[in-house]
């Protein structure tokens, strides 16, 4: 069966200090992935999502990046860090978005201070 | 763009009583596909259930289904004897059959009090 893994679940970290998140699925191969945030009492917004390995498509113009190195691994990044960036980050996977819907990870908690 | 909107920030039911939670959505397409996601305390996204815009049948999980209707662009959810692991934030979503971008409404966030 697939799994998605994603950590860490809480991070806390300075204003201006980098940023990396990762995410990985097992038991598929060449999954669509996505990098959601979710600030505190509202929706998911979509950050960003991949079709395949390098191909990385951005939504919303940001301090954010992802990058995919591996088929099956995501990860989210920033250089500097700003207060806004603090929130609920999600990872998710689909193979077949019209079909399944997506399944997501666990979560990474950020808190920038 | 297409819009998802949830216009109840938080409902309340009684254990074993029904609760109907309400989603609107925006958009110019014919195919599309709306789901129901669950999210509890844990964070984690749980798909509750999905609907195929071309059919008509409502669909239905045990003790959810929803009431779509196409012509009004609403797509409500119902839980029928609700039960406290229900207590959850639930969001509806939308998904294009054309792009790769889910959209979220803002989430009800449903008590069940015993």
């Amino acid at each position: 069966s697939q799994t998605i893994h994603q950590w860490p679940a809480t991070l806390v970290q300075p204003v201006g200090s980098p940023l990396s998140l990762e995410c990985t699925v097992e038991g598929t191969s060449n999954p669509n992935l996505y990098w959601y945030r979710q600030a505190a009492g509202r929706g998911l917004q979509l950050l960003f999502y991949s079709v395949g390995i390098g191909q990385i498509s951005s939504e919303v113009p940001q301090n954010l990046s992802a990058s995919r190195p591996q088929d099956r691994q995501f990860i989210l990044s920033s250089k500097k860090l700003l207060l806004s960036d603090s929130g609920f980050y999600l990872c998710a996977w689909s193979r077949d978005r019209i079909n399944y819907g997506y399944t997501f990870g666990s979560g990474t908690r950020l808190t920038v201070v | 763009a297409q819009t998802v909107t949830q216009s109840q920030p938080e409902m309340s039911v009684q254990e074993a009583e029904t609760v109907t939670l309400s989603c609107t959505y925006d958009t110019s397409e014919s195919d599309y596909y709306l789901f129901w996601y669950k999210q509890p305390p844990s964070r984690q996204m749980i798909l509750v259930i999905r609907q195929e815009a071309y059919k008509q049948q409502n669909a239905t999980e045990n003790r959810f289904s929803v009431n779509f209707q196409k012509a009004a662009k609403s797509f409500s959810l119902k839980i029928s004897d609700s039960q406290l692991g229900d207590a959850a934030m639930y969001f509806c979503a939308y998904n294009s059959y054309n792009n790769n971008d889910m959209r979220f409404g803002a989430g009800t966030r449903l008590t069940v009090k015993p």
